[in-house]
C-alpha cells in the first residue's frame, strides 16, 4: 500500500484558497486518490477522488501530476467551517484496506 | 440519501467486560470496514469484509473479533476491554465496484472503558 506523506497543520484565513499536497511515491498503478475531511468526534467525510490530471467538484479541486507521486487538494475560499483535519489515502481499487497516515490540521482564522 | 449508521453512538463499560458494535451499511453496499481512532490520533484500520467474508485484517487485537450477516450488518465483538480501548470506533462501506473504491463512514460509536 502506498504511504502518504502530508504536512501536519496548516493555518489560513477566511477566503483564502488553500492547497494541501500529499505525496505518495510508491503510488501504484491501479492506485485511485482520495481526500477526506473529518470533524472532532465526526466519521471522516469523501472530499474528492481522482486518477490522473485534475478533477472538480462543489467544493474542491484535486491536482494529480503526470507521475501521479504526489496530489493537491484545492479548497476555494476557505471559511471557518473549513477548519478540520484533512486525510489523503491512496488505495488499490481492488483492495480492502484502506490506511490512514497523518491528516492534515487545517485552521482557519477570521 | 441513506448513510452509514452505527448503534450505539455511545456505550461505557468497565474493565474486562465485553461491548458489541453494529454497523448498518449504505443500502447496497457490500464491504464493511471498522476503524479504531483514539483521542487526538488518526483512525486506525482493524478489519474489514467483503460479501460476509474477512477480507483484511489491520492492527486488531485478539480479544476483538467481528463478523458480517447476511443482511451485511457487522458487528464488532470486544471483550476483556482495557482502558486503552476507549476510543471512537468507525464502520465505514464501499461498494466494491473495482473502479476508485470510495469508502463511506459512520458517526461512530464511542466506547469509553471505566
Amino acid at each position: 500500500l502506498a504511504k502518504t506523506t502530508q504536512p501536519i497543520s496548516m493555518d489560513s484565513y477566511e477566503g483564502q484558497e488553500v492547497n494541501i499536497t500529499c505525496s505518495h511515491n510508491n503510488i501504484a498503478t491501479n492506485d485511485y486518490i482520495t481526500w477526506y475531511q473529518q470533524f472532532p468526534s465526526q466519521g471522516p467525510r469523501f472530499i474528492i477522488q481522482g486518477y490522473k490530471t485534475k478533477v472538480k467538484n462543489e467544493v474542491a479541486s484535486l491536482f494529480i501530476p503526470a507521475d501521479r507521486k504526489s496530489s493537491t487538494l484545492s479548497l476555494p475560499r476557505v471559511s471557518l467551517s473549513d477548519t478540520a483535519v484533512y486525510y489523503c489515502l491512496v488505495g488499490d481499487d481492488g483492495g480492502f484496506k484502506t490506511i490512514f497516515g497523518a491528516g492534515t490540521r487545517l485552521f482557519v482564522k477570521a | 440519501a441513506a448513510g452509514v449508521i452505527q448503534s450505539p453512538r455511545h456505550l461505557i463499560k468497565e474493565k474486562r467486560e465485553t461491548a458489541t458494535l453494529k454497523c448498518y451499511p449504505i443500502p447496497r453496499h457490500d464491504t464493511v470496514y471498522w476503524y479504531q481512532q483514539g483521542p487526538g490520533q488518526d483512525p486506525q484500520f482493524l478489519i474489514s469484509f467483503y460479501e460476509k467474508m474477512q477480507s483484511d485484517k489491520g492492527s486488531i487485537p485478539d480479544r476483538f473479533s467481528a463478523q458480517q450477516f447476511s443482511d451485511y450488518h457487522s458487528e464488532l465483538n470486544m471483550s476483556s476491554l482495557e482502558l486503552g480501548d476507549s476510543a471512537l470506533y468507525f464502520c465505514a462501506s464501499s461498494s466494491h465496484s473495482g473502479k476508485g473504491n470510495t469508502i463511506y463512514f459512520g458517526e461512530g460509536s464511542w466506547l469509553t472503558v471505566v
